[in-house]
């Protein structure tokens, strides 16, 4: 199957600052990738929806302006949460779809102290 | 209603039981439709995509019914590797995946 990599797989970081977390097919194209984030015991729910070349399309309650999205590459998408905060602390994965199936990145678990 | 519904459970069973899970879905646009693995900490992984003659992989057998707007999984022969939380996903066409809660398992000695 297709592979999507996430990095990094696990970060802590103080509030206030940012964290970029990048997603990468290895071996197609992606014109288009999805953001989610999941908390303990919770669905994974979509933040947004990346598009190469153009502006990513955020969900209803996701602050586009705290959550960037960077994609400038068929290969590449980027997710900075700026200005972290506690609450923003969670598992963040991408994925991209081939054929239908849905391929996800490894995962970031993000802890904001 | 939600898009995509799942009895979080969890589920607890003995080893060498056999379990089902059902998942509805809300959109009758609805053209795509698979059951994903999740472990703790890990992404999902597909389990089994569910066709409209249903299908089965093993141990594993999934079903759509359409007209009552659901799918099914059913495992059977329980093992203690397959505890995990199993999510329902479904694609209204768009491939914007949507995803159930999922369903926790797990399987005891």
């Amino acid at each position: 199957g297709a592979v999507v990599s996430q990095h990094p797989s696990r970060v802590i970081c103080k509030s206030g600052t940012s964290v970029k977390i990048e997603c990468r097919s290895l071996d197609f194209q992606a014109t288009t990738m999805f953001w989610y984030r999941q908390f303990p015991k919770q669905s994974l729910m979509l933040m947004a929806t990346s598009n190469e070349g153009s502006k990513a399309t955020y969900e209803q309650g996701v602050e586009k302006d705290k959550f960037l999205i960077n994609h400038a590459s068929l290969t590449l998408s980027t997710l900075t949460v700026t200005s972290a905060h506690p609450e923003d602390s969670s598992f963040y994965i991408c994925s991209a779809g081939v054929n239908t199936e849905a391929f996800f990145g490894q995962g970031t678990r993000l802890t904001v102290v | 209603r939600k898009e995509v519904e799942q009895d979080p459970g969890p589920f607890n069973v003995p080893e060498g039981a056999t379990v089902a899970f059902n998942c509805t879905y809300s959109n009758s646009a609805s053209q795509s439709f698979f059951w994903y693995r999740q472990d703790c900490r890990k992404e999902p992984k597909l389990l089994m995509s569910v066709y409209s003659s249903g299908n089965e992989d093993g141990r594993f057998t999934a079903q759509l019914n359409r007209a009552s707007q659901y799918i099914s999984l059913l495992i059977r022969d329980s093992k203690l590797s397959d505890s995990a939380t199993y999510l329902c996903v479904v694609n209204a066409g768009s491939y914007i995946p949507t995803f159930g809660r999922g369903t926790s398992l797990i399987v005891h000695p």
